[in-house]
This record gives C-alpha cells, structure tokens and sequence, in this order.
C-alpha cells in the first residue's frame, strides 16, 4: 500500500529565511508524489509534482521539492519565507491503480516577523 | 477556464438529518473526487468516478453516504442521516484523466457541521 509521512506536524521559520517541510513515502511503484498547499478558508492548490522524470522539481511561489529514492524521502524546500507562505502544506502519494490522491497529515508553517 | 464549483459552501444541520452537496468539475475532465477533509487531518478520498461510473468506493460509509454523477458532468454527494462525526469539509476535485500526469483541481470545499 502505499503512503506518505509528513514527519512535523508544526514548522515555525522567520520571515526570510529558508523553509523544510520533511515527507517521507512508502510506495511498491515508482510514485507520483505531490505537494498541496491550502491557505484559510480557501481550496488546495497544486504546489509542484514529481512523476519520475527530473527528481528535483521546481513548483509556484518558489518552492522546490527534491526525490531522493535511497531514502524515501520528497522534502519541500524555499530558500526565503514570506508571510503569504503561512498555511497547511500536504505531502501526497497517487495511487498507481485507481488514481486516487492519498495524503499526509499536514504541516503547519507558521511565519514570523 | 473556469475551476471547480461547489455548493452550498457552509452548512449547520442537527444530527440525523440529511444534507446533500453539488459539485460541477472542470468541463472536459472525466474524472471526479469527492474528499472528506476532516479538521486537523489531510483529505481521505470518499468515492471516485470516471465519467458516470464508480472507480473506487471502498472508504464511503455506504449505510449512510451516497453520490452519483448522472451524465458524467455534475455530481451530488447526500448523507442521510447525518452524525455528529460527519463533521468535515467536504472537497471535490477533478481531472482530465486518472494518468500520474493528470493534475487533480480542487474546488473551495463545502464545510458541514453537525450539531
């Protein structure tokens, strides 16, 4: 089966500095994997995806993610915070047979002034 | 091109009543999502259709939850009744296909509230 661990439930970074939101994926099959990211009261939107062809990926709002299959991991990375980063991040595997998205729990990035 | 319509956006009903939700995905896609999105916790898929036929259901609480998507286009989700643990946003998302390249849009959520 597969799966996703998003391994800090809360991040709090300064504003301008750099951003890691940690995910690790468990999957029998080269996976899809993506990051969502959903601000108050509004709708996910599409931060980047990885669907096996260049392992780092680069998404909106300066956000990149790198595939490193030895350790399972799709780290989300920023190199500068700002305010608007603010949300719930998800790290999410598809499903290889039906399609389906399945998510982790969410990470909580908490910018400062 | 226009996203992913949900109605009604917010509602509060009272415990064993029955609630049902819209959703009109993006035009051409074939695929269609319904999401519960319970607070605190990521999204969990409810049901699956690719164009008027059911993919995958496995986690809808068939006693209760129902969807159908008549004509491949709009769809509609009903609890019926509802419980307190229905509690939850209620999200629907679309896409072209079900490939790994095919991206899912969400819509803004219908957020239920059980009392």
């Amino acid at each position: 089966a597969q799966s996703v661990t998003q391994l800090d439930s809360h991040v709090s970074v300064s504003e301008g500095t750099p951003v890691l939101l940690r995910c690790n994926y468990s999957s029998s099959y080269s996976p899809s994997l993506f990051w969502y990211v959903q601000h108050p009261n509004k709708g996910l939107q599409l931060l980047l995806k990885y669907t096996s062809a260049a392992t780092l990926v680069k998404g909106i709002n300066g956000f990149e993610a790198e595939f490193k299959k030895s350790e399972t991991s799709f780290h989300l990375t920023k190199p500068s915070a700002h305010m608007s980063d603010a949300a719930e991040y998800f790290c999410v595997v598809r499903s290889s047979n039906t399609g389906k998205l399945i998510f982790g729990q969410g990470t909580t990035l908490q910018v400062k002034p | 091109e226009a996203g992913v319509a949900q109605s009604p956006r917010y509602k509060i009903i009272e415990k064993r009543q029955s609630v049902a939700f819209w959703c009109n995905p993006i035009s051409g896609h074939a695929t269609l999502y319904w999401y519960q999105q319970i607070l605190g916790q990521g999204p969990k898929l409810l049901i699956q259709f690719q164009n008027n036929g059911v993919v995958d259901d496995s986690q809808l609480p068939k006693d209760r939850f129902s969807a159908e998507r008549l004509k491949g286009v709009d769809s509609t989700l009903k609890i019926q009744p509802a419980k307190l643990e229905d509690s939850a946003v209620y999200l629907c998302a679309s896409s072209f296909g079900r490939g790994g390249a095919d991206t899912q849009y969400f819509g803004p959520g219908t957020r239920l509230t059980v009392l």
